[in-house]
């Protein structure tokens, strides 16, 4: 079954604009990371957060991570239009069935508009 | 590096017909893992191992078999191909000691792109 669940699934915005992508995850974890999937292509590993971290930073990038509410954030500042991709987060369980495993939720499809 | 290599890139198969898609990594990696994804539906983890001699199943694991006699290759092998294996397959790998190493970021390859008629 899905861990995360990205929000919104679409995003559409103009270049030079913010973009924020939301995840949301059910059951404990380890670390959560975002991936980038530029169409036709395999993911690309884009950040790792730990669940004892709050915040992150990766040159335009910055996530937060939220464990009493079990969600995440993606926030790409100044888009570009080669942002345009779908992003993934994606956990690693602490326990059950999925547990040590990286488990992907369905991802949100970003479009920067030059 | 090479990196994570997957072949082949494109393959039709006809429904019943069994095939291998392999993978490779020049990495040293103690992970590997094989996922498909589906429109609508992101990636789903279908077969890992923590090292060589050692698999376990995923979430999707029917239809499917794997092995790794080797650090570096980790081969997929349909058994029976049918319509609903219609996907496109990623293999990915990941750095670490054992027992923590999916805990790390991934190295996805290019993907396999497979059609079951």
């Amino acid at each position: 079954s899905q861990q995360g669940e990205e929000d919104p699934q679409a995003l559409s915005i103009q270049e030079g604009e913010n973009a924020t992508m939301n995840c949301s995850y059910k059951t404990s974890i380890n670390n959560l990371q975002w991936y980038r999937q530029n169409s036709g292509r395999g993911l690309v590993h884009l950040i790792l957060i730990r669940s004892n971290e709050r915040e992150k930073h990766s040159g335009r990038l910055r996530v937060t991570l939220d464990t009493s509410k079990k969600s995440s954030s993606l926030l790409i500042t100044a888009s570009r239009a080669a942002d345009t991709a779908s992003y993934f987060c994606a956990t690693v369980a602490l326990y059950g069935g999925s547990q040590g495993n990286l488990i992907f939720g369905k991802g949100t499809k970003l479009s920067v508009k030059p | 590096n090479a990196g994570v290599t997957q072949t082949p890139k494109f393959q039709v198969l006809k429904t019943g017909q069994s095939m291998t898609l392999q993978c490779a990594q020049d990495m040293n990696h103690e992970y590997m893992s094989w996922y498909r994804q589906d429109p609508g539906m992101g990636l789903r983890l279908i077969h890992y191992s923590v090292g060589a001699g050692i698999t376990d199943q995923g979430e999707v694991p029917n239809g499917y078999n794997v092995s790794r006699s080797t650090t570096e290759d980790f081969p997929l092998r349909l058994l029976s191909a049918a319509p609903s294996q219609t996907s496109v397959y990623f293999c990915a790998s990941s750095p670490g000691t054992s027992g923590t190493s999916s805990y790390n970021e991934q190295f996805f390859g290019p993907g396999t792109r497979l059609t079951v008629l």
